[in-house]
């Protein structure tokens, strides 16, 4: 049985820091794996998504790397701001029956 | 015991007809949502209810209509299918806020 488990549950850093959120899995026999955020009230925004044969993806601030034979995940952002503010959650799908199982997430303040 | 359940499972139907897609929830939660997973297995949101008002209404045609009878439910009406609507659809619901939020396990459309 697949399980996601994101570390840590909340995060407060000032702003302009790095930082670097982490999700592992248990099962690696993914399809891929995505980072979302959530503001409040608000569905998933999709962030990144990284196939099972990929290794890393960018998008502007932000970097996604995927270890897939260790079952990690890190979420790198760069230059943190204020807007970045959310709960960031990291899924995968399963190769088998397209089950998109999510870890609970990360609660990230930033602080101005 | 099942948490999200959505109906059917799997869906072949032909361009032009009309379907809809059930969503239940047995957990209490206020907030439901659709998602549509697209061929390259990015979640898209696609409609969100809070206790049966339209709070999220992404840009997608006016053929899909989601109807909320209850809080329990969400369903997914879609008219005049084309075959780019193709995708599985999930479904999803939440407490107000994540953590909490849970998947169905997802309908397998496809318009031939």
């Amino acid at each position: 049985k697949q399980e996601v488990t994101q570390i840590p549950a909340a995060l407060s850093v000032p702003e302009g820091e790095n930082l670097v959120l982490n999700c592992s899995f248990t099962d690696s026999a993914i399809y891929n794996l995505q980072w979302f955020r959530q503001d409040p009230g608000k569905g998933l925004t999709s962030l990144l998504l990284i196939q099972s044969s990929q290794r890393e993806q960018t998008s502007g601030r932000l970097n996604a790397s995927l270890d897939k034979s260790s079952g990690r995940s890190t979420l790198y952002i760069a230059a943190s701001q204020p807007g970045d503010s959310a709960t960031y959650l990291c899924a995968v799908t399963m190769n088998r029956d397209d089950k998109i199982i999510f870890g609970k997430g990360t609660r990230l303040h930033i602080l101005p | 015991d099942t948490a999200v359940s959505q109906t059917p499972k799997y869906l072949v139907t032909q361009m032009g007809n009309d379907k809809s897609i059930k969503c239940e929830q047995n957990l209490g939660h206020d907030t439901m949502y659709w998602y549509k997973q697209d061929s390259k297995k990015f979640l898209k949101i696609m409609f969100s209810y809070n206790n049966k008002e339209l709070i999220i209404n992404e840009t997608v045609p006016n053929r899909f209509s989601p109807k909320s009878p209850d809080k329990a439910h969400l369903n997914l009406h879609i008219n005049s299918l084309e075959l780019g609507d193709s995708a599985v659809y999930f479904c999803a619901s939440s407490q107000n806020q994540w953590p909490g939020a849970f998947f169905g396990q997802g309908t397998r459309l496809t318009v031939v």
